[in-house]
């Protein structure tokens, strides 16, 4: 079975400061990874996935698969950026449904 | 291009009770996910329907069952509900395809007393 993990359940950086926050994952097949990021009293919004390979508002992310990992990363921290991120991977299951295994979250604190 | 819209916003039940949420697609969506997210957890999948059919389900009891509409918005019934039922209820939309993306509603809160 897939799972997500995600080992901080608080992040706190300042403003400026380099962010990452961690993920890793375990499944047998091929991974379609995602970052969600939920801001305060907004729906969960995709932030990226690995197949786009896009920045999005400063935010990457490179699928490690050696390492089973997906870790998302910034430069520099700023304060729009306090949320709560969720890493996510998607598979196929034999019925063709493509269900997403979300980790428990970080929250990302940017202190001014 | 409408977004993804759940109702209600909030509901409370009490245990052994059913409750019936309901979610209107995205535009263009036909595809729609349903996920439990309990407090201080990542959304779990419960199962997602495409073509008015179930297409994959999560580790959920058959307490959990659904219904897709021909206009593509979906039900998520619970019967028989149990205190650890109290979460907040997310829908997802996406068109059958697997490069895209799931687009989430705003949630339901279930509290069951």
């Amino acid at each position: 079975a897939q799972r997500v993990t995600q080992p901080e359940k608080l992040l706190s950086v300042f403003k400026g400061a380099p962010v990452e926050l961690k993920c890793n994952y375990s499944y047998s097949g091929s991974p379609e990874l995602f970052w969600y990021v939920q801001y305060s009293r907004q729906r969960l919004q995709l932030l990226l996935r690995h197949i786009s390979r896009e920045s999005i508002k400063g935010f990457t992310a490179d699928l490690n698969k050696g390492e089973t990992s997906f870790h998302l990363k910034k430069p520099f921290a700023q304060e729009e950026d306090s949320a709560m991120y969720y890493c996510a991977l998607e598979r196929g299951s034999g019925a063709g449904s493509y269900q997403l295994t979300f980790g428990k979250g970080t929250k990302l604190s940017v202190i001014p | 291009e409408t977004g993804v819209t759940q109702s209600p916003t909030h509901l409370i039940k009490t245990r052994g009770q059913q409750v019936t949420l309901r979610c209107s697609s995205q535009s263009g969506h036909n595809t729609v996910s349903w996920y439990q997210q309990a407090l201080g957890q990542g959304p779990q999948f419960i199962f997602q329907y495409y073509r008015e059919e179930e297409n994959g389900r999560g580790n959920f009891p058959p307490r959990f069952s659904g219904l897709q509409f021909p206009n593509y918005s979906s039900e998520l019934n619970v019967n028989a509900l149990e205190l650890d039922d109290s979460a907040l209820y997310l829908c997802a939309s996406s068109r059958r395809d697997r490069t895209d993306t799931q687009y989430f509603g705003p949630g339901t809160r279930l509290t069951v007393l």
